[in-house]
Protein backbone atom coordinates (compact mmCIF):
# COMPACT_ATOMS: atom_id res chain seq x y z
CA UNK A 1 0.00 0.00 0.00
CA UNK A 2 1.39 3.70 -0.75
CA UNK A 3 1.91 5.61 2.01
CA UNK A 4 3.06 9.02 1.80
CA UNK A 5 5.07 11.19 4.39
CA UNK A 6 5.53 14.74 4.42
CA UNK A 7 8.12 16.37 7.12
CA UNK A 8 8.49 18.21 9.03
CA UNK A 9 4.64 18.71 9.69
CA UNK A 10 4.77 22.39 10.90
CA UNK A 11 7.12 25.18 10.07
CA UNK A 12 7.44 28.68 11.25
CA UNK A 13 9.99 30.78 9.19
CA UNK A 14 10.52 34.65 9.44
CA UNK A 15 9.62 36.76 6.00
CA UNK A 16 12.38 36.14 3.03
CA UNK A 17 13.56 33.19 3.94
CA UNK A 18 13.86 30.04 1.34
CA UNK A 19 12.82 26.92 2.89
CA UNK A 20 12.25 23.43 1.46
CA UNK A 21 9.14 21.52 2.51
CA UNK A 22 9.86 17.43 1.84
CA UNK A 23 7.70 14.53 0.59
CA UNK A 24 8.92 10.74 0.27
CA UNK A 25 6.41 8.08 -0.72
CA UNK A 26 7.11 4.31 -0.90
CA UNK A 27 5.73 2.74 -3.84
CA UNK A 28 7.90 4.43 -6.96
CA UNK A 29 4.83 2.88 -9.63
CA UNK A 30 3.74 6.29 -10.00
CA UNK A 31 2.24 8.58 -13.07
CA UNK A 32 3.19 12.03 -11.51
CA UNK A 33 2.88 13.93 -7.80
CA UNK A 34 1.54 16.86 -7.29
CA UNK A 35 1.79 19.45 -4.94
CA UNK A 36 -1.19 21.62 -3.18
CA UNK A 37 -2.00 24.11 -1.21
CA UNK A 38 -4.29 24.29 1.17
CA UNK A 39 -5.98 27.94 3.52
CA UNK A 40 -7.84 27.19 6.25
CA UNK A 41 -11.67 26.00 5.47
CA UNK A 42 -10.66 25.89 1.83
CA UNK A 43 -10.37 23.78 -0.81
CA UNK A 44 -7.14 22.61 -2.29
CA UNK A 45 -5.27 24.30 -4.66
CA UNK A 46 -3.02 22.59 -7.28
CA UNK A 47 0.81 24.03 -7.22
CA UNK A 48 2.60 21.96 -8.95
CA UNK A 49 2.55 18.78 -11.31
CA UNK A 50 5.59 16.54 -11.58
CA UNK A 51 5.09 13.60 -14.75
CA UNK A 52 7.05 10.65 -13.61
CA UNK A 53 9.54 11.22 -16.48
CA UNK A 54 10.15 14.52 -15.47
CA UNK A 55 12.39 16.16 -12.56
CA UNK A 56 11.51 19.11 -11.63
CA UNK A 57 8.78 21.83 -11.99
CA UNK A 58 8.73 25.41 -11.44
CA UNK A 59 6.07 28.04 -11.07
CA UNK A 60 7.30 31.61 -10.09
CA UNK A 61 8.90 31.19 -6.87
CA UNK A 62 8.34 27.66 -6.17
CA UNK A 63 10.37 24.99 -7.32
CA UNK A 64 9.51 20.93 -7.07
CA UNK A 65 11.98 18.73 -7.83
CA UNK A 66 10.80 14.22 -8.18
CA UNK A 67 13.28 11.79 -7.31
CA UNK A 68 11.26 8.98 -8.48
CA UNK A 69 13.55 6.04 -7.67
CA UNK A 70 14.54 6.98 -4.15
CA UNK A 71 10.42 8.05 -3.76
CA UNK A 72 11.32 11.77 -3.02
CA UNK A 73 10.11 14.92 -3.79
CA UNK A 74 11.13 18.62 -2.46
CA UNK A 75 9.15 21.79 -2.61
CA UNK A 76 11.25 24.73 -2.41
CA UNK A 77 9.92 28.26 -1.80
CA UNK A 78 12.12 31.16 -2.24
CA UNK A 79 11.57 34.77 -0.39
CA UNK A 80 8.73 33.15 1.21
CA UNK A 81 6.04 35.80 1.86
CA UNK A 82 3.12 36.02 4.78
CA UNK A 83 0.72 34.83 2.13
CA UNK A 84 2.76 31.98 1.39
CA UNK A 85 1.07 30.56 4.94
CA UNK A 86 -1.04 27.93 4.50
CA UNK A 87 -1.40 23.67 4.20
CA UNK A 88 0.66 22.16 1.81
CA UNK A 89 0.05 18.14 0.26
CA UNK A 90 1.93 16.56 -1.78
CA UNK A 91 0.33 13.78 -3.36
CA UNK A 92 1.16 10.73 -5.65
CA UNK A 93 -1.11 9.42 -8.59
CA UNK A 94 -0.32 5.60 -8.49
CA UNK A 95 -0.41 3.26 -11.62
CA UNK A 96 -2.66 1.21 -9.94
CA UNK A 97 -5.79 0.96 -7.86
CA UNK A 98 -7.87 3.15 -10.03
CA UNK A 99 -4.99 5.59 -10.60
CA UNK A 100 -6.18 7.31 -7.49
CA UNK A 101 -4.66 10.48 -5.59
CA UNK A 102 -2.72 9.14 -2.24
CA UNK A 103 -1.90 12.30 0.30
CA UNK A 104 0.38 13.30 2.51
CA UNK A 105 -1.08 14.50 5.52
CA UNK A 106 0.59 18.30 4.90
CA UNK A 107 2.81 20.79 6.50
CA UNK A 108 1.56 23.48 7.80
CA UNK A 109 3.73 26.60 7.11
CA UNK A 110 3.49 29.77 9.23
CA UNK A 111 5.71 32.80 7.51
CA UNK A 112 5.66 35.55 9.85
CA UNK A 113 6.34 38.87 9.47
CA UNK B 1 -14.35 29.82 -15.17
CA UNK B 2 -16.46 27.61 -12.53
CA UNK B 3 -14.14 24.99 -12.35
CA UNK B 4 -15.49 22.61 -9.76
CA UNK B 5 -18.31 23.27 -7.99
CA UNK B 6 -19.87 21.26 -4.63
CA UNK B 7 -23.47 21.98 -3.43
CA UNK B 8 -23.94 22.58 -0.17
CA UNK B 9 -20.70 23.97 1.25
CA UNK B 10 -22.08 23.58 4.80
CA UNK B 11 -24.77 20.96 6.36
CA UNK B 12 -25.78 19.62 9.54
CA UNK B 13 -27.76 16.24 9.30
CA UNK B 14 -29.08 13.81 12.18
CA UNK B 15 -27.72 10.22 12.31
CA UNK B 16 -30.22 8.03 10.39
CA UNK B 17 -31.08 10.83 7.58
CA UNK B 18 -29.99 10.72 4.57
CA UNK B 19 -28.57 13.18 1.60
CA UNK B 20 -27.42 13.76 -1.29
CA UNK B 21 -23.46 15.77 -2.17
CA UNK B 22 -23.42 17.02 -6.08
CA UNK B 23 -20.43 18.03 -7.58
CA UNK B 24 -20.66 19.76 -11.11
CA UNK B 25 -17.38 20.30 -13.38
CA UNK B 26 -17.01 22.82 -16.60
CA UNK B 27 -14.01 21.52 -17.83
CA UNK B 28 -15.14 18.42 -19.85
CA UNK B 29 -12.72 16.25 -17.83
CA UNK B 30 -13.55 12.59 -17.51
CA UNK B 31 -12.45 11.39 -14.30
CA UNK B 32 -14.22 12.76 -10.67
CA UNK B 33 -13.29 11.63 -7.44
CA UNK B 34 -14.84 11.86 -3.61
CA UNK B 35 -12.21 12.57 -1.17
CA UNK B 36 -12.95 13.03 2.69
CA UNK B 37 -10.71 14.54 4.80
CA UNK B 38 -10.51 14.40 8.17
CA UNK B 39 -7.84 15.20 11.21
CA UNK B 40 -5.13 13.17 11.63
CA UNK B 41 -6.23 10.74 8.63
CA UNK B 42 -4.94 12.61 5.60
CA UNK B 43 -7.52 13.00 2.40
CA UNK B 44 -9.20 9.50 1.26
CA UNK B 45 -10.74 8.30 -1.86
CA UNK B 46 -14.09 7.45 -1.48
CA UNK B 47 -15.66 6.64 -5.16
CA UNK B 48 -14.24 7.60 -7.91
CA UNK B 49 -15.55 7.61 -11.81
CA UNK B 50 -13.45 7.15 -14.98
CA UNK B 51 -16.31 8.60 -17.15
CA UNK B 52 -20.18 9.31 -17.73
CA UNK B 53 -21.80 5.91 -16.36
CA UNK B 54 -19.12 4.40 -14.41
CA UNK B 55 -18.84 4.53 -10.71
CA UNK B 56 -15.60 2.55 -8.75
CA UNK B 57 -14.77 1.65 -5.12
CA UNK B 58 -12.23 3.60 -3.70
CA UNK B 59 -10.24 3.50 -0.14
CA UNK B 60 -13.45 3.88 2.24
CA UNK B 61 -16.64 3.78 0.75
CA UNK B 62 -18.80 1.86 3.00
CA UNK B 63 -21.54 3.59 3.60
CA UNK B 64 -21.52 5.83 0.59
CA UNK B 65 -23.15 5.42 -3.12
CA UNK B 66 -22.59 7.61 -6.13
CA UNK B 67 -23.59 8.28 -9.69
CA UNK B 68 -22.57 9.93 -12.34
CA UNK B 69 -25.47 10.04 -15.10
CA UNK B 70 -23.63 13.11 -16.85
CA UNK B 71 -20.21 14.28 -17.46
CA UNK B 72 -20.02 17.16 -15.43
CA UNK B 73 -21.75 15.66 -12.36
CA UNK B 74 -20.63 13.38 -10.05
CA UNK B 75 -22.78 12.82 -6.65
CA UNK B 76 -22.72 11.41 -3.79
CA UNK B 77 -25.40 9.96 -1.20
CA UNK B 78 -25.27 8.82 2.42
CA UNK B 79 -28.55 6.88 2.87
CA UNK B 80 -28.17 6.36 6.98
CA UNK B 81 -25.90 9.41 8.26
CA UNK B 82 -23.72 7.77 10.87
CA UNK B 83 -21.66 10.43 12.96
CA UNK B 84 -18.56 8.97 11.59
CA UNK B 85 -19.23 10.55 8.61
CA UNK B 86 -18.58 13.97 9.94
CA UNK B 87 -15.73 15.15 7.85
CA UNK B 88 -15.09 17.70 4.77
CA UNK B 89 -16.15 16.33 1.76
CA UNK B 90 -13.73 17.53 -1.13
CA UNK B 91 -14.71 16.42 -5.38
CA UNK B 92 -11.74 16.61 -7.82
CA UNK B 93 -11.76 16.01 -11.22
CA UNK B 94 -9.00 15.72 -13.66
CA UNK B 95 -8.88 15.32 -17.52
CA UNK B 96 -7.45 12.07 -17.66
CA UNK B 97 -6.11 9.93 -14.89
CA UNK B 98 -2.03 11.39 -15.24
CA UNK B 99 -3.42 14.79 -15.54
CA UNK B 100 -3.22 17.79 -13.52
CA UNK B 101 -6.44 17.40 -10.63
CA UNK B 102 -8.71 20.22 -9.71
CA UNK B 103 -10.29 20.43 -6.37
CA UNK B 104 -13.99 21.86 -5.56
CA UNK B 105 -14.35 24.10 -2.37
CA UNK B 106 -15.53 21.26 -0.20
CA UNK B 107 -18.61 20.42 2.05
CA UNK B 108 -18.32 20.58 5.56
CA UNK B 109 -20.83 18.06 6.77
CA UNK B 110 -21.68 17.26 10.57
CA UNK B 111 -23.86 14.25 11.51
CA UNK B 112 -25.47 14.28 15.02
Amino acid sequence: KQEVTQIPAALSVPEGENLVLNCSFTDSAIYNLQWFRQDPGKGLTSLLLIQSSQREQTSGRLNASLDKSSGRSTLYIAASQPGDSATYLCAVQQETSGSRLTFGEGTQLTVNP
Amino acid sequence: NAGVTQTPKFRVLKTGQSMTLLCAQDMNHEYMYWYRQDPGMGLRLIHYSVGEGTTAKGEVPDGYNVSRLKKQNFLLGLESAAPSQTSVYFCASSYFYSTEAFFGQGTRLTVV
